[in-house]
C-alpha cells in the first residue's frame, strides 16, 4: 500500500539529545499528523498541522507542515526515556474523508 | 470524555473461519475508519465510515468490510481467514473531514 517516505526508520540516542525525523510525500496533503505508539497500544496523537508553514508545539515537541505541503518533520527537544516509542506521521489528502496515509515510522530507543 | 474502545482485544481463529470487531467511537465523533498494522506492510487504510455511510474504501479484498451503526459505533468482518489477516487492526474516531482522529488500542488478530 502507498506510505509516506519516513526517515530515518530507527534511532538510539543518548539521553537528553535532541531528535529529528522527516516525512516526505509526492502527493500534496492538507492536514499532517503526528502519532507515538507504544507496544501493545495503538498510536496516541501528539500534533496536528493544519496549514501550510505552519509551526506548532506541544511541550517538548515541535512539528511543521512543509510549504510545498508534500513534507513534514517532527521534532523532540531534550529527549527522555519516556519517549522511546514508535512515531508515526500521517497524511490526509484532499477529498479524502478521515483517510490518513501513514509513513513507515520511525523507532526511538533512548539510552539513560 | 471516554476514549475509543475496541473489542476484543485479542483474538486467536483458524483459517477458513470468519471475525467481526467492534469500534465505538469517542462520544460526538460520527467518523470511524479502520486500519491493519503488520510488522511488513506498516499501517494500512481500510475503510472509513461517516453517518453509517462507507465515504472511503482502501485497496483490501472483499473479505474485508464493514458498517456502521446509528449509535456511530463500528464492525468489521472479515470472511474466509487467512493467516496473513494476523495483524493489529486499529479503529480510529473522528468528526467532520479534515479533524484529528483518535485511535483506540486495536484488536490484535491471531490466524492459525
Amino acid at each position: 500500500g502507498q506510505q509516506l517516505n519516513q526517515s530515518p526508520q530507527s534511532m538510539f540516542i543518548q539521553e537528553g539529545e535532541d531528535v529529528s525525523m522527516n516525512c516526505t510525500s509526492s502527493s500534496i496533503f492538507n492536514t499532517w499528523l503526528w502519532y507515538k505508539q507504544e507496544p501493545g497500544e495503538g498510536p496516541v496523537l501528539l500534533i496536528a498541522l493544519y496549514k501550510a508553514g505552519e509551526l506548532t508545539s506541544n511541550g517538548r515537541l515541535t512539528a511543521q507542515f512543509g510549504i510545498t505541503r508534500k513534507d513534514s518533520f517532527l521534532n523532540i527537544s531534550a529527549s527522555i526515556p519516556s519517549d522511546v516509542g514508535i512515531y508515526f506521521c500521517a497524511g490526509r489528502g484532499n477529498n479524502a474523508g478521515n483517510m490518513l496515509t501513514f509513513g513507515g515510522g520511525t523507532r526511538l530507543m533512548v539510552k539513560p | 470524555k471516554a476514549g475509543v474502545t475496541q473489542t476484543p482485544r485479542y483474538l486467536i481463529k483458524t483459517r477458513g473461519q470468519q471475525v467481526t470487531l467492534s469500534c465505538s467511537p469517542i462520544s460526538g465523533h460520527r467518523s470511524v475508519s479502520w486500519y491493519q498494522q503488520t510488522p511488513g506492510q506498516g499501517l494500512q487504510f481500510l475503510f472509513e465510515y461517516f453517518s453509517e455511510t462507507q465515504r472511503n474504501k482502501g485497496n483490501f479484498p472483499g473479505r474485508f468490510s464493514g458498517r456502521q451503526f446509528s449509535n456511530s459505533r463500528s464492525e468489521m468482518n472479515v470472511s474466509t481467514l487467512e493467516l496473513g489477516d494476523s495483524a493489529l487492526y486499529l479503529c480510529a474516531s473522528g468528526g467532520l473531514a479534515g479533524e484529528t482522529q483518535y485511535f483506540g488500542p486495536g484488536t490484535r488478530l491471531l490466524v492459525l
